[in-house]
């Protein structure tokens, strides 16, 4: 079962904060997150497990509320850079593959 | 430390025919997964190779084969193309041991199928 991701897309002026949630219906072991820009690949920004252990960039935070499958990532004073495809990527317990969401369109302007 | 490399970057082929994608993980990982990305969707797995064995296997038909060699790099193999394979191969490389288990993913190769 796929992932729902919200928004599906959000405009941002450069400074200001976003949220981007991200829910399954299924338990999940972790959820990994990702961006994508427009003709790249997807780069690796955090991952979180379950029991609360995370590793990601330091200027990246997120959550993962175990009890709700729920996970969401928090972008703040945000950059130009950070514009990009953002997906969430629900990995179930005992196997190895991701399941992505549609994702989430971040734009950012100047 | 290289990264995940891809090759080839780009692919043209016609219905009917068979074509192979080439993937080399990061150094130091020994899990290579491949996914499709349709143009506006999220990349959907594929199958996932270890020990030279295909280990997990997402919803795609047989025409969709894989190899991974004892140096850990691997291969997708798609026959009887049909149009609607046109999308971005994917390939991700991860540490089965690992705590974490995050996947670094390669450039990509993009198949058009005409």
């Amino acid at each position: 079962q796929q992932p729902v991701q919200s928004p599906q897309a959000v405009i941002l002026r450069e400074g200001e904060d976003a949220v981007i949630n991200c829910s399954s219906s299924k338990a999940l072991y972790s959820v990994h997150w990702y961006r994508q820009k427009h003709g790249e690949a997807p780069v690796f920004l955090m991952i979180l497990l379950k029991g609360g252990e995370q590793k990601g960039h330091e200027k990246i935070s997120a959550s993962f509320n175990e009890k709700k499958q729920q996970s969401s990532l928090y972008l703040t004073a945000s950059q130009l850079s950070y514009s990009g495809t953002y997906f969430c990527g629900a990995a179930p317990p005992s196997q190895g593959n991701l399941i992505f969401g549609k994702g989430t369109k971040l734009s950012v302007k100047p | 430390d290289a990264g995940v490399t891809q090759s080839p970057t780009h692919l043209i082929k016609t219905r009917g025919q068979q074509v192979t994608l080439r993937c080399s993980p990061k150094s130091g990982h020994d899990t290579v997964s491949w996914y499709q990305q349709a143009l506006g969707q999220g990349p959907q797995f594929i199958f996932q190779y270890y020990e030279e064995e295909e280990r997990q296997r997402g919803n795609f038909p047989d025409r969709f084969s894989g190899h991974q060699f004892p140096n850990y790099s691997s291969e997708l193999n798609v026959n009887a193309l049909l149009l609607g394979d046109s999308a971005l191969y994917l390939c991700a490389s991860s540490l089965r041991s690992g705590v974490y288990n995050e996947q670094f993913f390669g450039p990509g190769t993009r198949l058009t199928v005409l």
